[in-house]
């Protein structure tokens, strides 16, 4: 079966642009989280749906940070004025149930780029 | 809270030598463990987890790691690298809780000499 889709897989973009990203999980999936990945460094949380719900978002950096999920299905991170501070790699990963011994399985990133 | 602490940033063995990258946690509960590990400019693989079942836990590629509670540790070994095995590796540590997110360590560069 199809594993978690991440779009686009590159975006570049000027400071001060709204950027959105893609996140597609694996089919059935009902818990869904974003990640950000800063060149060298390990993997940060930014935020975890339930289902539609984002119960906890604790990791997102600023208010120029939002996320949404529809249909228990796809979500858009969404990132408003970025800053270059902003450029990573978003790694979206879905489990099943979002319980503790559920592997999270990621997608391959949006590689962002803020000039 | 939770933290996760990969010692030595890069790693290099030869073809053939054990691999050995090091893995320590903090969490005030029981923790599920897992390794991931990330080839370039793709998203991170699954290679084992500890799930509080046997603690000498068996992922792919020939890789296992050992929950040793006392030492707070979860260390990845492979008996013998092969050049394949180049990669990024990284701890990550759940607590169970509600939405079940993961703590990830920083991670360690794995190079393979021939």
């Amino acid at each position: 079966g199809a594993g978690v889709s991440q779009s686009p897989s590159n975006k570049v973009t000027e400071k001060g642009k709204d950027v959105e990203l893609r996140c597609d999980p694996i089919s059935g999936h009902t818990a869904l989280y974003w990640y950000r990945q800063r060149l060298g460094q390990g993997l940060e949380f930014l935020i975890y749906f339930q289902g539609n719900s984002a119960p906890d978002k604790s990791g997102l950096p600023s208010d120029r940070f939002s996320a949404e999920r529809t249909g228990e299905s796809v979500s858009t991170l969404t990132i408003q004025r970025t800053q270059q501070e902003d450029s990573a790699v978003y790694l979206c990963a879905s489990s099943s149930t979002g319980g503790g011994n559920q592997p999270q399985h990621f997608g391959d990133g949006t590689r962002l780029s803020i000039l | 809270a939770q933290s996760v602490t990969q010692l030595g940033s890069h790693v290099s063995v030869s073809e053939g030598a054990l691999v050995l990258l090091r893995c320590n946690y903090s969490s005030s509960v029981p923790p599920y463990l897992f390794w991931y590990v990330q080839y370039p400019n793709q998203g991170l693989q699954l290679l084992l987890k500890y799930t509080s079942a046997a603690t000498l836990v068996k992922g792919i590629n020939g890789f296992e790691a050992e929950f040793k509670k006392s030492e707070t540790s979860f260390h990845l070994t492979k008996p013998s690298a092969h050049m394949s095995d180049a990669a990024e590796y990284f701890c990550a540590v759940s607590d169970g809780n509600a939405g079940n997110m993961l703590t990830f360590g920083g991670g360690t560069r794995l190079m393979v000499k021939p």
